[in-house]
Order: C-alpha cells, then structure tokens, then sequence
C-alpha cells in the first residue's frame, strides 16, 4: 500500500522556535509537496521539489524553508514560528514528471499550533 | 500565473439527487490537468478524477464526472445520486508548467440531506 507519512500528527510550538515538519514517501516519486490549508483559504502551496536537492518557490513561501537531501524525505522548516504559522500543513507526493499529469498522494497532515 | 476559483463555500442537497460542483481555472500554459479531490472530516484526502487538457471527452469515474469546458476555462464536477457519504469538502486542482506545480482551490463544503 503506497504511503506518506508525515512525522508528527500535532505539534505546539513556542513563537521562535525552529520547527521541523518531516515527510517521508514509500513509492519513489519524483515530486514532493508542501502545503497549508486553513478554513476559507483551501490548500496553499508553500514550497515543492521536484527532484533530490531541487525546490521551487509555491504561492505563500515566506517564512518557510525546505530540504530535501533524499528523494523520499521532503522536510519543512520554520526557523522561527510565529502565531500566524498555526495551521495544518499537509505533504503530497506525485510520481509525475515533466509532460505527464498524476494524482497528488497526500500523508495525513500535521496541526501544528504556535504559541 | 495558475489559478483556481471556486465559488461555491457550501452546498446542500436531497439524497439521491445530482449535484454540480463549480470549478474556474486560469493558465497560460496549453498542457495542465484538473483534478477534484474529496476531504471527509476524518481529514484525509482522496483523489477523485482526472481530466487533461487535450482530453477530447469528459472524463468519468463511478457516480463523478467532470464537465469540461476548455473555452470558459471550468471544470464543474458532478456527483449523481448523492449519498450521505458524500458530505465532506470538495476541492478542485490543477496542475501546468514543466514542474507540476499543483494548485488548489479554495474548497466547497458539500451536505448530503436524508
């Protein structure tokens, strides 16, 4: 059964603190996803990759950071976590690459909380 | 830049009957996929389907199809024979540009009525 399972279900942070938001994929997909999703808002894209040490910038990137260092593990990083990072953030992976289109496999998601 | 509008934040309809989920998209790019994908409360997301821009029938999948049309740039799902189980949120999403840089919509909250 194909799976992506992201580290920590909830999380509560401190504001300034460094957060790491970990996700790791089984079915060696070429693309990995970052996303928040907040009430009104739907999913928006933070940060992608679509290869080993490869990111691109999504929509709202300010105040994250990524890393993916191997193909199956996709971090996100908060260097330091404000009230306004409160939400759930949710990984995807998709075995698509350039010309082609597939479906996004997401992991269950992470609510994380900032203090 | 991609775009995807939905407009609709919440819907309702009768059991058994049909529904359509309004869907706009906006890109530049002459290759990109729709996609709509269902979040039930446990908060899991399930892929639906699929339709690709140069897809010349509307794609089906069981009681979901997807109406597209290319000109007005929409891609309304709908759902025949609503069940209860269908009450959750309902996000359209699109795909273009050589990354496959995936975007969403904004969601519709579906409930099914007994």
């Amino acid at each position: 059964d194909v799976k992506v399972t992201q580290s920590s279900r909830y999380l509560v942070k401190r504001t300034g603190e460094k957060v790491f938001l970990e996700c790791v994929q089984d079915m060696d997909h070429e693309n990995m996803f970052w996303y928040r999703q907040d009430p009104g808002l739907g999913l928006r894209l933070i940060y992608f990759s679509y290869d080993v040490k490869m990111k691109e910038k999504g929509d709202i990137p300010e105040g994250y950071s990524v890393s993916r260092e191997k193909k199956e593990r996709f971090s996100l990083i908060l260097e330091s976590a404000s009230t306004n990072q409160t939400s759930m953030y949710l990984c995807a992976s998709s075995p698509s690459t350039t010309g082609d289109h597939g479906e996004l496999f997401f992991g269950e998601g992470s609510r994380l909380t900032v203090l | 830049a991609q775009k995807i509008t939905q407009t609709q934040p919440g819907m309702f309809v009768q059991e058994k009957e049909a529904v359509t989920l309004d869907c706009t998209y906006d890109t530049s790019d002459p290759s990109y996929g729709l996609f709509w994908y269902k979040q039930p409360s446990s908060g899991e997301m399930i892929f639906l389907i699929y339709q690709g821009s140069y897809d010349q029938q509307n794609a089906t999948e069981g009681r979901y199809s997807l109406n597209f049309q290319k000109a007005r740039k929409s891609a309304n799902l709908v759902i025949s024979a609503s069940q209860l189980g269908d009450s959750a949120m309902y996000f359209c999403a699109m795909d273009s540009g050589g990354y496959q840089k995936v975007t969403f919509g904004t969601g519709t909250k579906l409930q099914v009525i007994p």
